[in-house]
């Protein structure tokens, strides 16, 4: 079974700029979650992800948004860069039903704001 | 809210010695537990979970941790590391019941193996 994956693995953006996210779960899993990791702040929540319905948003502006197509892969959105948001963005899928608290995490795409 | 502390940044031990990794967290409502280990450039693997009954849990690579509720505590335990045990451990928790997923983790112990 293939694992999460996460495109692209690194970018490089100046500030300003907007990227685009991809994230495709594990085969079956409905849910997807994304993390922002960064060494100050650690590990955040961003938004998650079910049947296409955003459930639940971490503390993060506007400027952050997410979508989930049917077939469950996700995408995230950052507008109007900011030096701030260079960091690893973590994508996580589960089942999202009867809930077993394992997430599968993808190998992150990493971020560089300049 | 929840929150978690892991009092330890940075852990050095001795291959094949044994190490605890500290983990306390503070929620007003009752909690799921998980230790996750991310290596270098990867993302992050689960390596145990307690959502409920025995409070002693074992996980993969021979780790084990205990939940104890009156301390609001679960720490990571392993009778002998091994090199390859090097990398960044956090502890995180979810609220129970939700029906979506949250994790909120600590900020992490980064376990150094040598030898």
């Amino acid at each position: 079974k293939a694992g999460v994956t996460q495109t692209p693995r690194y970018l490089i953006k100046t500030r300003g700029q907007q990227v685009t996210l991809s994230c495709s779960p594990i085969s079956g899993h409905r849910s997807v979650s994304w993390y922002q990791q960064t060494p100050g702040q650690g590990l955040q929540f961003l938004f998650e992800y079910f049947s296409e319905t955003q459930r639940n948003k971490g503390n993060f502006p506007g400027r952050f948004s997410g979508r989930q197509f049917s077939n469950s892969r996700s995408e995230m959105n950052v507008s109007t860069l900011e030096l701030g948001d260079s960091a690893l963005y973590l994508c996580a899928s589960s089942y999202g039903q009867g809930y077993t608290g394992e997430l599968f995490f993808g190998e992150g795409s990493r971020l560089t704001v300049l | 809210a929840q929150s978690v502390t892991q009092l330890d940044s940075q852990v050095p031990v001795f291959e094949e010695a044994p190490v605890e990794l500290r983990c306390n967290y503070s929620s007003s409502v009752s909690v799921y537990l998980f230790w996750y280990v991310q290596y270098p450039n990867q993302g992050l693997q689960l390596l145990l979970k307690y959502l409920s009954g025995s409070t002693l849990v074992k996980g993969i690579n021979g780790f084990e941790a205990e939940f104890n509720k009156s301390q609001t505590s679960f720490h990571l335990r392993k009778p002998s590391v091994h090199i390859s045990d090097t990398a960044e451990y956090f502890c995180a928790v979810s609220e129970m019941n939700t029906g979506f997923q949250k994790l909120v983790f600590g900020t992490g112990t980064r376990l150094l193996v040598s030898p």
